[in-house]
């Protein structure tokens, strides 16, 4: 199972908007409404931001919006602010009964 | 408050074998799916194995699948990854992490504990 693709690394000034691709198969993303999205920060656990495709866990903020078109999802970050620098991967259950994180995006704010 | 906490990593030789724990609390351990995801250095995650609440049933990751065996005892509140035949790129830090629901399927990591780090060398 090869990882969904994530761009490398996506920037933004404070509050400005952005957004990250996450594009699988038809075998994962595609197939499924179950992808969700974690933000790492440095040497620390990942934390869930969405939960398939587009619902927010409690105490997530609304700047935090996901959505799904064919093979890709995306992760959209309104309002940018210096809390958000950190590493995000999305992850999609797959048709193997397994999951496949995606590779990674750096998000920096300028 | 919901937690997890990962021990038992450390420095094994190649070919060698390593027991992860993960302890949970501040939910019914025993009535929700949990999951092992894995990080090496500077890398991406990589989910390896998952099991249901009552752990009937258990899921790895093809990279996995014949060396690592995931268990769990609920009595104690706790789930175990035993890794057999280590390789130099098992080297990672090891992640468990809560799913909702009593099933592996269609389902999500929340929350994740702090990881506890793998070393595989010689």
């Amino acid at each position: 199972q090869s990882a969904l693709t994530q761009p490398a690394s996506v920037s933004g000034s404070p509050g400005q908007s952005i957004t990250i691709s996450c594009t699988g198969t038809s075998r994962d993303v595609g197939a499924y409404n179950h992808v969700s999205w974690y933000q790492q920060h440095p040497g620390k656990a990942p934390k869930l931001m969405i939960y398939d495709v587009s619902n927010r866990p409690s105490g997530i903020s609304d700047r935090f919006s996901g959505s799904k078109s064919g093979n890709t999802a995306s992760l959209t970050i309104s309002g940018l602010q210096a809390e958000d620098e950190a590493d995000y991967y999305c992850s999609s259950y797959t048709s193997s009964n397994t999951y496949v994180f995606g590779t990674g995006t750096k998000v920096a704010v300028l | 408050e919901v937690q997890m906490l990962e021990s038992g990593g450390g420095l094994v030789q190649p070919g060698g074998s390593l027991r992860l724990s993960c302890a949970g609390s501040g939910f019914t351990f025993g009535t929700y799916a949990m999951s092992w995801v894995r990080q090496a250095p500077g890398k991406g995650l990589e989910w390896i194995s998952g099991l249901t609440g009552a752990g009937a049933f258990t899921y790895y990751a093809d990279s996995v699948k014949g060396r690592f065996t995931i268990s769990r005892d609920n009595y104690k509140n706790m789930m175990f990854l035993q890794m057999n035949s280590l390789r130099v790129e098992d080297t990672a830090v090891y992640y468990c992490a809560k799913m909702t629901g009593e099933s592996v399927h269609r389902n999500w990591f929340d929350p994740w504990g702090q990881g506890t780090l793998v070393s595989v060398s010689s």
